[in-house]
């Protein structure tokens, strides 16, 4: 069954430090999102992408962030300065209409 | 704007037995999606049920079953027979119907299996 995969799994980063995240959605979808989770809270919504744009974005979603499709599978998450409070799990997921959103298995990022 | 209530922190049921976890979302829109997704240790975002809004026949996934409540605005999950695996956090979800918009989360339900 095809299914959303990030890389990596793991990162650990200095503040300051740009990071990207990488996620290969499921090949025949067309709408991508990223969420975000800070340990113990919920899941809330970054961005949605769309026919090579940005479709919505959330109030978290601030100049430091942005997002790209490099080519016809990578969906990356760019944080240029990272701050302490972006230590988060990060989610990837994509989706066709009117179906539900496939999470990917995340990537656990860790400023410090 | 569309929120999400989960009020039960942590929820705790017994092997074999059934356990319901409860939620309320607000909207004026009459078109929209309710999930569940269950979420175990290794933080994986599982769906477990959609519903939607227009249907009024409750949705059911083997053991897991909705009581959706339209007018009182309520989206509970039923789970029968429990399992061991079934162990996890289980977030309630809404999305807006005629788009495909971001996915609001509730804060999530601990949900712990005795044997």
């Amino acid at each position: 069954e095809p299914e959303v995969t990030q890389t990596p799994s793991h990162q650990v980063t200095q503040m300051g430090q740009e990071v990207i995240l990488r996620c290969v959605p499921i090949s025949n979808h067309l709408y991508f999102y990223w969420y975000r989770q800070i340990l113990g809270q919920k899941v809330e919504f970054l961005v949605s992408f769309y026919n090579n744009e940005i479709s919505e974005k959330s109030e978290i979603f601030d100049d430091q962030f942005s997002v790209e499709r490099p080519d016809g599978s990578n969906f990356t998450l760019k944080i240029r300065s990272t701050k302490l409070e972006d230590s988060a799990m990060y989610f990837c997921a994509s989706s066709n209409f009117p179906s539900e959103q496939f999470f990917g298995p995340g990537t656990r990022l860790t400023v410090l | 704007a569309q929120t999400v209530t989960q009020s039960q922190p942590e929820m705790s049921v017994q092997e074999a037995e059934t356990v319901t976890l409860s939620c309320t979302y607000d909207t004026s829109e009459s078109d929209y999606y309710l999930f569940w997704y269950k979420q175990p240790p290794s933080r994986q975002m599982i769906l477990v049920i959609r519903q939607e809004a227009y249907k009024q026949q409750n949705a059911t996934e083997n053991r897991f079953s909705v009581n959706f409540q339209k007018a009182a605005k309520s989206f509970s999950l039923k789970i029968s027979d429990s399992q061991l695996g079934d162990a996890a956090m289980y977030f309630c979800a809404y999305r807006q119907g005629g788009s495909q918009g971001n996915l609001i989360f509730g804060k999530g339900t601990k949900l712990s299996v005795k044997p």
